[in-house]
C-alpha cells in the first residue's frame, strides 16, 4: 500500500512555462484535494474532488486546472506558471460521505518559479 | 485574515515541561481536526473532534472542541523532543477543510 504518491518532489520553472503535478492513491478513496503550504499561511485548498469527473474549487484556484478521470489519480496542471506559485503542493484523499474524514497527504512537492 | 488563527506562532521550550496551542474562530464548525507535520512530509492525522465541548486524549497530549465549535486547544503534557514539528488545526466547512497557520513547536532536552 502505496498511500499517496506525489512527483515530482522537486521542480524549477521558467515564468510561463506550464506542467502537471502528479497525484496517485491506492486507498481507493473518493475525496481527492490539492493544498499549498506557504510560510506563515498553513494549508490553502486549490482544488478538490468528490469523486471521478466532478471537481470544484477551492480557496485560491486562479492559475490552476484539474481533472478526475479515475478514482486514483488527481493531477494539477500549472497553466502558465508565475513566481507567486512558488510553494510547496501537498495532494490529500480521504473517504468522503458525511463529513470530512482523515486525510492523508502526499509528501509533497517544492515548485520554484523563477 | 486567516479563518482560523493559531497561537502562539511559535513556541520552543525544554524537555518536560507543559505547553498548549490555541485554535479561533468567529466561525462555527462541523468538526475539527489536529494534525502534526515534520520537516520535508506531509501533514499527519492527530485527532478530529466533532462535538462542542469534547475532550479527547492522545497519551500526552490532550485536544479540546469549544462548546460553541468555534476553537479548539491542544495541551501537551512533558513535552518530549521528539514532539518538535509543526501542528495545525483545520475546520471543516461544507466539503472543504480550512487549516490555521500553525504552530510550530521546538522541545530542547
Amino acid at each position: 500500500n502505496a498511500g499517496v504518491t506525489q512527483t515530482p518532489k522537486f521542480q524549477v520553472l521558467k515564468t510561463g512555462q506550464s506542467m502537471t503535478l502528479q497525484c496517485a492513491q491506492d486507498m481507493n478513496h473518493e475525496y481527492m484535494s490539492w493544498y499549498r503550504q506557504d510560510p506563515g499561511m498553513g494549508l490553502r485548498l486549490i482544488h478538490y474532488s468528490v469523486g471521478a469527473g466532478i471537481t470544484d474549487q477551492g480557496e485560491v484556484p486562479n492559475g490552476y486546472n484539474v481533472s478526475r478521470s479515475t478514482t486514483e489519480d488527481f493531477p494539477l496542471r500549472l497553466l502558465s506558471a508565475a513566481p507567486s506559485q512558488t510553494s510547496v503542493y501537498f495532494c490529500a484523499s480521504s473517504y468522503a460521505g458525511q463529513g470530512i474524514y482523515e486525510q492523508y497527504f502526499g509528501p509533497g512537492t517544492r515548485l520554484t518559479v523563477t | 485574515t486567516q479563518l482560523l488563527e493559531q497561537s502562539p506562532q511559535f513556541l520552543s521550550i525544554q524537555e518536560g515541561e507543559n505547553l498548549t496551542v490555541y485554535c479561533n474562530s468567529s466561525s462555527v464548525f462541523s468538526s475539527l481536526q489536529w494534525y502534526r507535520q515534520e520537516p520535508g512530509e506531509g501533514p499527519v492525522l492527530l485527532v478530529t473532534v466533532v462535538t462542542g465541548g469534547e475532550v479527547k486524549k492522545l497519551k500526552r497530549l490532550t485536544f479540546q472542541f469549544g462548546d460553541a465549535r468555534k476553537d479548539s486547544s491542544l495541551h501537551i503534557t512533558a513535552a518530549q523532543p521528539g514532539d518538535t514539528g509543526l501542528y495545525l488545526c483545520a475546520g471543516e466547512r461544507g466539503n472543504k477543510l480550512v487549516f490555521g497557520a500553525g504552530t510550530i513547536l521546538r522541545v530542547k532536552s
